[in-house]
């Protein structure tokens, strides 16, 4: 079955520590992106890619970094400059066609915890 | 002013009642307008869609666009316990990026 992957479901992580979030998708959907939403928040985007090799910053791009070398995956590194990183990430994929009109497919998203 | 706002909730409805939720935006360029529905600790599901003005249906669900007046909204008809959940709202901002912004969702609950 076609879908987004995101791993792990959670994450626990240590101050001062870099921490990466896998996403991968086998729908062939072009454009990816990554949110993050906090407790009876609404979501809020990181960063996006349209396309490989190439990627935007969202509202909130500091302390995070991604990367796209393959179509299929879009991982988050969760770095130690991002101070206040406990949430709730989801990845989120669309694809090109019908452009405006397309929704995401959201993963089941990762929780990340700082210990 | 954000640029998508839903009230935040929660709401409450019994068991079979209509259950009406509401969103503004504030980018009149926005073309596209979803609604999706989130239940506790999982990731946002897409139940409606809606480009045009009007209403959409779609089983119990009814979206309805206003772009003059900047608002989207969606009825639940017979409203039933497992409707129980967050309701997101999102915009397409227009444009080749595709991004959607999110409001920060409705609690919706169905009482038996």
């Amino acid at each position: 079955d076609g879908g987004i992957t995101q791993s792990p479901k959670y994450l626990f992580r240590k101050e001062g520590q870099n921490v990466t979030l896998s996403c991968e998708q086998n729908l062939n959907h072009d454009a990816m992106y990554w949110y993050r939403q906090d407790p009876g928040q609404g979501l809020r985007l990181i960063y996006y890619s349209q396309i490989v090799n190439d990627f935007q910053k969202g509202d909130i791009a500091e302390g995070y970094s991604v990367s796209r070398e393959k179509k299929e995956s879009f991982p988050l590194t969760v770095t130690s400059a991002q101070k206040n990183p406990t949430a709730f990430y989801l990845c989120a994929s669309t694809p090109r066609e019908q452009g405006h009109r397309n929704g995401y497919t959201f993963g089941s998203g990762t929780r990340l915890t700082v210990v | 002013q954000k640029e998508v706002e839903q009230n935040s909730g929660p709401l409450s409805v019994p068991e079979g009642a209509i259950a009406s939720l509401n969103c503004t935006y504030s980018d009149r360029g926005s073309q596209s307008f979803f609604w999706y529905r989130q239940y506790s600790g999982k990731s946002p599901e897409l139940i409606m869609f809606i480009y045009s003005n009007g209403d959409k249906e779609d089983g119990r669900f009814t979206a309805q666009l206003n772009k003059a007046s900047q608002y989207v909204s969606l009825l639940i008809r017979d409203s039933q316990p497992s409707d129980s959940a967050t309701y997101l709202c999102a915009v397409n901002r227009g444009g080749s990026a595709r991004q959607l912004t999110f409001g920060s969702g409705t609690q919706l609950t169905v009482l038996p």
